[in-house]
């Protein structure tokens, strides 16, 4: 079964309001990481956060981990109507270089 | 990051034939992976490519079934083989840059009738 757990599995905001999505996994990690999929297409890399750091920051994006929860939160601030795709989470741990994925939040910005 | 490219961006295909994906980096890299994506779903991980030998597969994939090439380290090919309408998906191969960072190409949406 796959390793992350996203919630939730689908959000509507308007447009200018902040979307934050969570994320759950089930073992210890090394690192977890935020992608971005408009409409079945490739995946766009947002940000990767390490086991060891707490908080992220990019531009609009602020991702959390809390490691002894098994958890990360996504949050997209002042989200506009071109965020609109859905956003995965993916893991990586012990010696593997492959990554597992969670299910998916499908984010729509209404404008 | 790195560009990739992947051929073809899509196609439709009959049951029982066979559909080669090419991906194409334009820099070398060590790690390559191939993931499919069902009609709604996330993203699995296929296999891992590697360079000048056999792939490894994920479970519940094989090389019969999903056989991989990665004859250097800007190129590999996944062969979708003696397709069914389930294999329908969109196909992506990824790359890793900095430590553990990976990246996607645009992926193959394959459609078996």
């Amino acid at each position: 079964s796959q390793q992350g757990e996203e919630d939730p599995q689908a959000l509507s905001i308007q447009e200018g309001e902040n979307a934050t999505m969570n994320c759950s996994y089930k073992t210890s990690i090394n690192n977890l990481q935020w992608y971005r999929q408009n409409s079945g297409r490739g995946l766009v890399h947002l940000i990767l956060i390490r086991s060891n750091e707490r908080e992220k920051h990019s531009g609009r994006l602020r991702v959390t981990l809390d490691t002894s929860k098994k958890s990360s939160s996504l949050l997209i601030t002042a989200s506009r109507a071109a965020d609109t795709a859905s956003y995965f989470c993916a893991t990586d741990w012990g010696s593997a270089r492959q990554l597992t994925f969670g299910s998916g939040t499908q984010l729509t910005v209404l404008p | 990051s790195a560009v990739i490219s992947q051929k073809p961006s899509r196609d439709i295909c009959q049951r029982g034939t066979s559909l080669t994906i090419q991906c194409q980096v334009d820099s070398q890299v060590t790690m390559m992976f191939w993931y499919r994506q069902q009609p709604g779903q996330s993203l699995t991980l296929i296999a891992t490519a590697n360079q000048g030998s056999e792939a490894t597969y994920e479970s519940g994939f094989v090389i019969d079934k999903f056989p991989i090439s990665r004859p250097n380290l800007t190129f590999s090919t996944l062969t979708v083989s003696n397709m069914s309408p389930e294999d329908s998906s969109i196909y992506l191969c990824s790359v890793e840059e900095r430590a553990y960072e990976q990246y996607f190409g645009p992926g193959t949406r394959l459609t078996v009738t």
